[in-house]
């Protein structure tokens, strides 16, 4: 049963340029969450996906956007890059139902912007 | 608002001696309470939760996590610790009527052998 996994694990792009991360959930897990973790920080909320809609969404600019697909993979798209962007994007799934349920973290996409 | 945390950036502790990593949170209704550790360059990995029921919950590798409403704390817990516990540990919080994981600025943990 293979877990989160994120594409890709590092990449490097210039200050303006855009970039797309990937996530495929755990599988029977239908709600993908996406968090940027800056150096020394703890996680922080960018976003939740559902059902294909986002459905709550953090304190980010809107030059971050993403997208569920209906097998409930994610992408996380970023316009625009800043030197602040730099950072490890986790993505986490988990099962809606009942809403109690943990996080299943990916191993991250480390972002670098120069 | 939900917010949650962690008062200590470091814990120190020696290995065999228990440890506590604290945590206090707020949030609206009641809450949904988990800890997570991450080891270098990796994701997080769940550790325990607390729903709802007894205040002291079992978690992986030997941790426990106590909860406590009046203080609104959910300080974790391990009463002998091992080198191997060396890590970065992270309290999060969700509310009963939100969907979105609030998580703290973390606390490094360092067992000396």
């Amino acid at each position: 049963d293979a877990g989160v996994t994120q594409s890709p694990t590092h990449l490097i792009k210039t200050r303006g340029q855009q970039v797309t991360l990937r996530c495929s959930p755990k599988s029977g897990h239908d709600t993908v969450s996406w968090y940027q973790q800056a150096l020394g920080q703890g996680p922080q909320f960018i976003f939740q996906y559902y059902e294909e809609e986002e459905r709550q969404r953090g304190n980010f600019p809107d030059r971050f956007s993403g997208h569920q697909f209906p097998n409930y993979s994610s992408e996380l798209n970023v316009n625009a890059l800043l030197l602040g962007d730099s950072a490890l994007y986790l993505c986490a799934s988990s099962f809606t139902q009942g809403n109690t349920g943990e996080l299943f973290f990916g191993e991250g996409s480390r972002l670098t912007v120069l | 608002a939900q917010s949650v945390a962690q008062p200590e950036d470091q814990v120190n502790v020696a290995e065999g001696n228990p440890l506590t990593v604290k945590c206090t949170y707020s949030v609206s209704g009641n809450p949904y309470l988990f800890w997570y550790v991450q080891y270098p360059n990796r994701g997080l990995q769940f550790l325990l939760k607390y729903i709802t029921g007894d205040n002291l919950v079992k978690g992986s590798y030997g941790f426990e996590a106590e909860f406590n409403k009046s203080q609104t704390s959910f300080h974790l817990k391990k009463p002998s610790a091992l080198v191997s516990d060396s890590a970065l540990y992270f309290c999060a919080v969700r509310g009963t009527g939100g969907f979105k994981t609030i998580f703290g600025a973390g606390t490094r943990l360092f067992v000396k052998a």
